[in-house]
């Protein structure tokens, strides 16, 4: 089945030290979503790519960092953890189809991570 | 006010009631998502719809694009349905969340 695939599922890192995040996907849709969702709260939008294009949020710290080395694979790098950067970290896709139209968003299972 | 509000916040059933999520938006938007996500899970997507009505099983969405708010409803719920479900937007290509309803079935 065509799906959207994180690795790990669970994540523990201590403290600063770098951690690195995948998400795959089998759609084959050119655009790839991060979200940062705490506890309680609305999945918030990190970046996302349309294609090769990276798309930051203004409000999304330097400490996050993304690639996409090919359509299926996009990855979040955290260079330095905080304790405050413990939280799901979701992945989705979509297929853009152009300005207005709307692009349902296929989420992947997500990776929980904890900070020591 | 956020831009994409959702009542009531908590919801609570016994199974087999019929049970309705509102969400009501304030901005132009192309798609409206409904969302599922159990405790401690990733997110499912439901429907995805532009104008009028979708039904998949015992979920049914609707929407009413002039008057800016959609309703999901659950025939018949189960204790599996329990999780939150959140409403969001398609804006200029980004999703808006509404704040999520938390759907408690008990037997």
């Amino acid at each position: 089945d065509a799906m959207v695939i994180q690795n790990p599922r669970y994540q523990v890192t201590q403290f600063g030290k770098p951690v690195t995040l995948s998400c795959s996907q089998t759609l084959n849709h050119n655009v790839m979503y991060w979200y940062q969702q705490k506890s309680s709260q609305a999945p918030k939008l990190l970046f996302h790519y349309y294609d090769k294009d990276f798309n930051n949020e203004a409000d999304t710290p330097d400490n996050f960092q993304s690639r996409r080395p090919n359509t299926s694979f996009c990855f979040l790098d955290i260079r330095s953890p905080g304790l405050g950067d413990a939280a799901m970290y979701l992945c989705a896709t979509s297929i853009h189809l152009g300005q207005g139209a709307g692009n349902e968003q296929f989420f992947g299972p997500g990776t929980r991570l904890t900070v020591l | 006010k956020n831009e994409v509000e959702q009542s009531p916040q908590n919801l609570t059933a016994q199974e087999g009631e019929f049970i309705t999520i509102n969400c009501s938006y304030s901005v132009g938007i192309s798609a409206l998502h409904w969302l599922q996500q159990h405790p401690g899970g990733g997110i499912v997507s439901l429907f995805m719809l532009s104008s009028g009505k979708k039904k998949h099983g015992r979920l049914i969405a609707t929407i009413n694009i002039q008057e800016k708010h959609s309703s999901l409803h659950i025939t018949a719920s189960h204790p599996r349905d329990s999780a939150v479900y959140i409403c969001a937007v398609v804006g200029t290509d980004k999703l808006i969340f509404g704040t999520g309803t938390r759907l408690q079935v008990f037997p």
